[in-house]
C-alpha cells in the first residue's frame, strides 16, 4: 500500500546539522520531494531527487536516497532558527497517472538558539 | 501572478452551509491538484485536473465535495452541507504537467462551526 513514514519531532541547536528521515513504500516512485511548511503558510518546495540518483546537494541541503531500503533523508547544515518548520517528504508513484503526491506525516523541526 | 493563489485565506461557516474555495494556478501550468490538510489525516489528495481530460476524483471523501476547472485555469472546490469534520486547510497545487514538480498555494483555512 501507499505509506510514507517520518518521525514527528526533531530538536537541534542553532549551528548544528539536522537530519530528517523518511521511508516510503513504492520502490518504483520516480521522484521524491521535500517540502517545508512554516506556521500558517502553504507548502514550499525545498528540493527533490530523481530515483536514479543517490545524492543531491543544494547549498545547505543534502538529500540522500537509498533505494534498496526505500529510505530518504534531508540534511540541513548549519541549522538556523529560521529553519524551524514542518518538513514533509512525498513520493510520486509512476503507476499513478495523475502524479498525485503521497505525503508523510511531517517532521516538526525545532531549532533552539 | 508569480505563484499559486487561493481565496479566501480563511473561511468560517456554519454546519450545513455550502462553501466555495478558489484556486488560481501558475500561468501555463496544465495540471492542478487539490489536497486537504487536517490534524487527524495529514495531507490527503482530493482531486486532479490535467488539461481537457476527465478529472481524477478518486480522493474526494464524499459526494458533498465537487470541483471544476473552467477554461483550463481557475478551479473551484465546492463543499455542500458542510460538516465539522470538513474543517481543515485546503491546499491547491499546480504543475506544468502530470509527474512534474507541484507548487503549492498558501491554502484556505476552513472552520465549520
Amino acid at each position: 500500500g501507499e505509506d510514507v513514514e517520518q518521525s514527528l519531532f526533531l530538536s537541534v541547536r542553532e549551528g548544528d546539522s539536522s537530519v530528517i528521515n523518511c521511508t516510503y513504500t513504492d520502490s518504483s516512485s520516480t521522484y521524491l520531494y521535500w517540502y517545508k511548511q512554516e506556521p500558517g503558510a502553504g507548502l514550499q518546495l525545498l528540493t527533490y531527487i530523481f530515483s536514479n540518483m543517490d545524492m543531491k546537494q543544494d547549498q545547505r541541503l543534502t538529500v540522500l536516497l537509498n533505494k534498496k531500503d526505500k529510505h530518504l533523508s534531508l540534511r540541513i547544515a548549519d541549522t538556523q532558527t529560521g529553519d524551524s518548520a514542518i518538513y514533509f517528504c512525498a513520493e510520486s508513484p509512476p503507476y499513478n497517472q495523475g502524479g498525485k503526491l503521497i505525503f508523510g506525516q511531517g517532521t516538526e523541526l525545532s531549532v533552539k538558539p | 501572478g508569480a505563484g499559486v493563489s487561493q481565496s479566501p485565506s480563511n473561511k468560517v461557516t456554519e454546519k450545513g452551509k455550502d462553501v466555495e474555495l478558489r484556486c488560481d494556478p501558475i500561468s501555463g501550468h496544465t495540471a492542478l491538484y487539490w489536497y486537504r490538510q487536517s490534524l487527524g489525516q495529514g495531507l490527503e489528495f482530493l482531486i486532479y485536473f490535467q488539461g481537457n481530460s476527465a478529472p481524477d476524483k478518486s480522493g474526494l471523501p464524499s459526494d458533498r465535495f465537487s470541483a471544476e476547472r473552467t477554461g483550463g485555469s481557475v478551479s473551484t472546490l465546492t463543499i455542500q452541507r458542510t460538516q465539522q469534520e470538513d474543517s481543515a486547510v485546503y491546499l491547491c497545487a499546480s504543475s506544468f504537467g502530470s509527474q512534474e514538480t507541484q507548487y503549492f498555494g498558501p491554502g484556505t483555512r476552513l472552520l465549520v462551526l
